[in-house]
């Protein structure tokens, strides 16, 4: 099956800082890969749609000068959390929908934690 | 603008009892409903997609079900186990790729 990995697996950084998060398709293509946050005790909130060749969009109250999004080839995707600080402090999944997009199915990475202390 | 809850926010059984998570959602205006488990700390597992022109999905112990017309879902487990503890997440698809999850079911079953 397709799988979705995320780098770092956790990380933590000091406030001000910047942290660079990336998600890569390992056995497929994937133009579009989605970024969601997850606080916790909430469940997984969108934040912006990733493109490949493209500038990100982003969800309604997403800084898009916080969280930079870089879709650089058709595997990868980063989310880099600039000036970071404990506010930013959750968990960050990644995913990528499968090729065929008549399925419609996602295949998600296995998340990033970030803690800003 | 889609709203997906999730009853009961929390659910304990002892093990063998049959399990039923609800979802539903405001907008049956959608693609696919999903349901995911996730264990503390984790990632997401895909456990069932549904097709908006399906009414269920099964496999192996978990089956679930898709009412689009009243904006509902529902997850049976049956014979739970205690290794069925995780927190249970739906999702519905309105748009491409995109998914809208319910807050989720924390289960706890206990030997």
């Amino acid at each position: 099956g397709a799988v979705v990995s995320q780098h770092p697996s956790w990380v933590i950084c000091k406030s001000g800082t910047s942290v660079k998060i990336e998600c890569r398709s390992l056995d497929f293509q994937a133009t579009t890969m989605f970024w969601y946050r997850q606080f916790p005790k909430q469940s997984l909130m969108l934040m912006a749609t990733s493109n490949e060749g493209s500038k990100a969009t982003y969800e309604q109250g997403v800084e898009k000068d916080k969280f930079l999004i870089n879709h650089a080839s058709l595997t990868l995707s980063t989310l880099t959390v600039t000036s970071a600080h404990p506010e930013d402090s959750s968990f960050y999944i990644c995913s990528a929908p499968s090729e065929d997009r008549r399925s419609y199915e996602q295949y998600f990475g296995p998340g990033t934690r970030l803690t800003v202390t | 603008k889609q709203e997906v809850t999730q009853i009961p926010a929390a659910l304990s059984v002892p093990e063998g009892e049959n399990l039923v998570l609800n979802c539903s959602f405001t907008d049956s205006a959608i693609y696919n409903l999903q349901w995911f488990r996730q264990d503390p700390g984790k990632g997401l597992t895909s456990l069932l997609l549904i097709q908006s022109s399906q009414r269920e999905q099964t496999s192996g112990r978990l089956n679930a079900s898709l009412d689009k017309s009243s904006g509902r879902s529902t997850l049976y487990i049956a014979a739970s186990q205690p290794g069925d503890s995780a927190t249970y997440l739906c999702a519905v698809s309105s748009s491409w790729g995109k998914l809208q999850f319910g807050a989720g079911t924390q289960v706890v079953v206990t030997p």
